[in-house]
């Protein structure tokens, strides 16, 4: 079946410093990217997305890529602050439906003050 | 306040022992669904729900029941809960259709209701 891998499980960066997770697809049909940030007991909320016919999004420190032939894209997170630290899933769209998701195993973000 | 609500929060039940977890929202959205989250394997899809009287499985739907009688309101039905059915569950709502400036796409999460099955 389809799947989204999404790497490294757990990172770990100085504060201030810059965060890269990196996520892969499979379906060459998916269309939309979200990106969602789950703090400790909470539900996730997305942050940012992107659809395949753009190949960056920026949001303030945070920013999207998307390499469709490669079937990779990134959530980069610059200047990082001590609440950034959450857990991070990335998801990609099952074919042309932007409401079902496959979702990576989520990347645990720490921020050492 | 634009909300999704899950209840309980916390459930510690016994297998076989049917149990409901109720989900609200009051966004007016269309489309509402359920995950449930296990460690090392993301959001998993139990069931969703495109509008009023539709429903569908996801991924995972086995041992889950659903229904969609209101608009606002998903509940998820556990008839006869296993220990391989404790984890976190989540319910989450999006809008679904076109709405002008608003990203449709959103899913708007629950707080989560952690289920132990024992």
């Amino acid at each position: 079946g389809e799947n989204v891998e999404q790497h490294p499980s757990t990172l770990s960066v100085q504060e201030g410093d810059s965060a890269v997770i990196k996520c892969t697809y499979s379906d060459s049909a998916s269309n939309y990217f979200p990106w969602y940030k789950q703090e400790l007991g909470k539900g996730p909320q997305l942050i940012i997305d992107i659809r395949s016919n753009v190949g960056e999004k920026k949001d303030q420190r945070i920013a999207v890529t998307l390499n469709k032939t490669a079937k990779h894209f990134s959530l980069h997170i610059t200047e990082t602050q001590p609440e950034d630290s959450a857990v991070y899933f990335c998801a990609a769209s099952i074919g042309g439906s932007n409401y079902q998701l496959i979702w990576g195993a989520g990347t645990k973000l720490i921020i050492k003050p | 306040e634009a909300q999704v609500t899950q209840n309980p929060r916390y459930l510690i039940t016994v297998t076989g022992k049917k149990l409901t977890v109720t989900c609200s929202q009051n966004m007016n959205h269309e489309y509402m669904s359920w995950y449930r989250q296990d460690p090392g394997l993301g959001l998993r899809q139990i069931y969703y729900s495109m509008n009023v009287e539709v429903t569908d499985k996801g991924d995972v739907p086995e041992g889950y029941k659903v229904s969609r009688k209101e608009k606002r309101n998903f509940p998820l039905i556990l008839e006869s809960p296993s220990p391989n059915q404790t984890s976190l569950y989540f319910c989450a709502s999006s809008l679904s259709r076109v709405a002008g400036w608003e990203n449709t796409d959103t899913q708007y999460f629950g707080p989560g209701t952690r289920l132990t099955v024992l």
